[in-house]
């Protein structure tokens, strides 16, 4: 089976400064079909979660544009360019590739 | 309104059985796959199984198999997850979302299996 690590676990950042989360598969991604299913989702505290990013860097309806996802392969990177109180929660990467799908430990987010 | 309505969690003992459903609207739901995806409490997000539009393919998490049954009704427009021989480890909260790659999640509903 696939694992996926994401890195840092814990990330305090400071508002209105970037923040990055890297997300790592120990398979290749690419699905035969050529697409790469590596998403991103956001879990704010007591709340369901929501999808950010889909196929690695495509944004969903609704998501500010600072968040942007990249990368390729197994090795993956979701940014915020400025971060916002509102963005306080937990990161979980998520391969869609391979079967079983698997989501990675979370990167959790917080206010220094 | 596009949304996913999860019911039927509840306190269980362990080896007994539940069944959940997803009330899914707004949407065409026999277009999509559907997927459960479960949280224990103070953890992270954890699939548990898939279906296909058709309910012709199923998959699921190695934990679950031989005990959980996922299924459709397209004509009511439901999903379900019928979890047998329940251990204290499936106690989570348990989302239904919408196709392989979750766009849309349901607010969840919480199993606990204690004794």
């Amino acid at each position: 089976d696939v694992v996926m690590t994401q890195s840092p676990l814990s990330l305090p950042v400071t508002l209105g400064q970037p923040a990055s989360i890297s997300c790592r598969s120990s398979q290749s991604l690419v699905h035969s079909d050529g697409n790469t299913y590596l998403n991103w989702f956001q879990q704010r505290p007591g709340q369901s979660p929501r999808r950010l990013i889909y196929k690695v860097s495509n944004r969903d309806s609704g998501v500010p544009d600072r968040f942007s996802g990249s990368g390729s392969g197994t090795d993956f990177t979701l940014k915020i360019s400025r971060v916002e109180a509102e963005d306080v929660g937990v990161y979980y990467c998520m391969q869609g590739t391979h079967w079983p799908l698997l989501f990675g430990p979370g990167t959790k987010v917080d206010i220094k | 309104e596009v949304q996913l309505v999860e019911s039927g969690g509840g306190l269980v003992q362990p080896g007994g059985s539940l069944r959940l459903s997803c009330a899914a609207s707004g949407f065409t739901f026999s277009s999509y796959w559907m997927s459960w995806v479960r949280q224990a409490p103070g953890k992270g997000l954890e699939w548990v199984a898939n279906i296909k539009q058709d309910g012709s393919e199923k998959y699921y998490v190695d934990s679950v198999k031989g005990r959980f049954t996922i299924s459709r009704d397209n004509a009511k427009n439901s999903l379900y997850l019928q979890m047998n021989s329940l251990r204290a480890e499936d106690t989570a909260v348990y989302y239904c979302a919408r196709g392989t790659s979750c766009l849309l999640w349901g607010q969840g509903t919480l199993v606990t299996v204690s004794s």
